[in-house]
């Protein structure tokens, strides 16, 4: 049973417009929460995290938002760029243990 | 440069012949950990070490071995591959592994593509 689901295997946007990367979790004792980007023939590299006690979090073009009661979680980037093309993971963990990953979304970034 | 290294990229074998996919990261962390990468599964914690000589089990600990005996690094040992042992593998690192209520960022290898024959 996977406690971290990426319902959306794969999403396409256009350059300079918003990408939406969506994250539900199962397990309500999660408090830490991340994202991670990973390229081709490369390991995934962190890009932002959230802990439970904020809503939304911000870095430069990336925003990660929390919602708790739905037990959900988005990434949002904006603008998007080609560069940004990745499959991006979700990742929980609860009260500092391990990370749970979920399965990643692929997104395309067309310019 | 600090990185996680990892040895090799690429490995096809055979059914029941011993290998060993070494890791060796310079941050001098003390926490590294052993994924498994799977189509629809994500990635999946395969064994991890908070220190030298201390390490347990993750969630897909089966028909794996592991040992901590340097802080740097931490090799992942197949005694008898199967196909279903077929993936692609990551080790990780991170200062600590936890910080509280927080966990501390993971940095990864660039991944061994593993068949198994």
């Amino acid at each position: 049973d996977q406690q971290v689901k990426q319902n959306s295997p794969s999403l396409s946007v256009q350059e300079g417009r918003i990408s939406i990367l969506n994250c539900d979790y199962t397990n309500s004792m999660f408090d830490y929460f991340l994202w991670y980007k990973k390229y081709p023939a490369e390991g995934p590299t962190f890009l932002i995290s959230i802990s439970s006690i904020k809503d939304k979090n911000e870095d430069g073009r990336f925003t990660v938002f929390l919602n708790k009661s739905a037990k959900h979680l988005s990434l949002h980037i904006v603008p998007s760029q080609p560069g940004d093309s990745a499959v991006y993971f979700c990742a929980a963990s609860a009260y500092g243990n391990k990370l749970v990953f979920g399965a990643g979304t692929i997104l395309r970034v067309k310019s | 440069e600090a990185q996680v290294t990892q040895n090799p990229r690429y490995l096809i074998t055979v059914t029941g012949k011993k290998l060993t996919v070494t890791c060796s990261q310079n941050m001098n962390h003390e926490y590294m950990s052993w994924y498994r990468q799977d189509p629809g599964l994500g990635l999946r914690q395969i064994y991890y070490s908070m220190n030298v000589e201390v390490t347990d089990k993750g969630d897909v600990p089966e028909g794996y071995k592991v040992s901590r005996k340097e802080k740097r690094n931490f090799p992942l040992i197949l005694e008898s591959p199967s196909p279903n042992q077929t993936s692609l593998y990551f080790c990780a690192s991170s200062l600590t592994g936890t910080s509280g209520s927080t966990i501390d960022e993971q940095f990864f290898g660039p991944g061994t593509r593993l068949t198994v024959l």
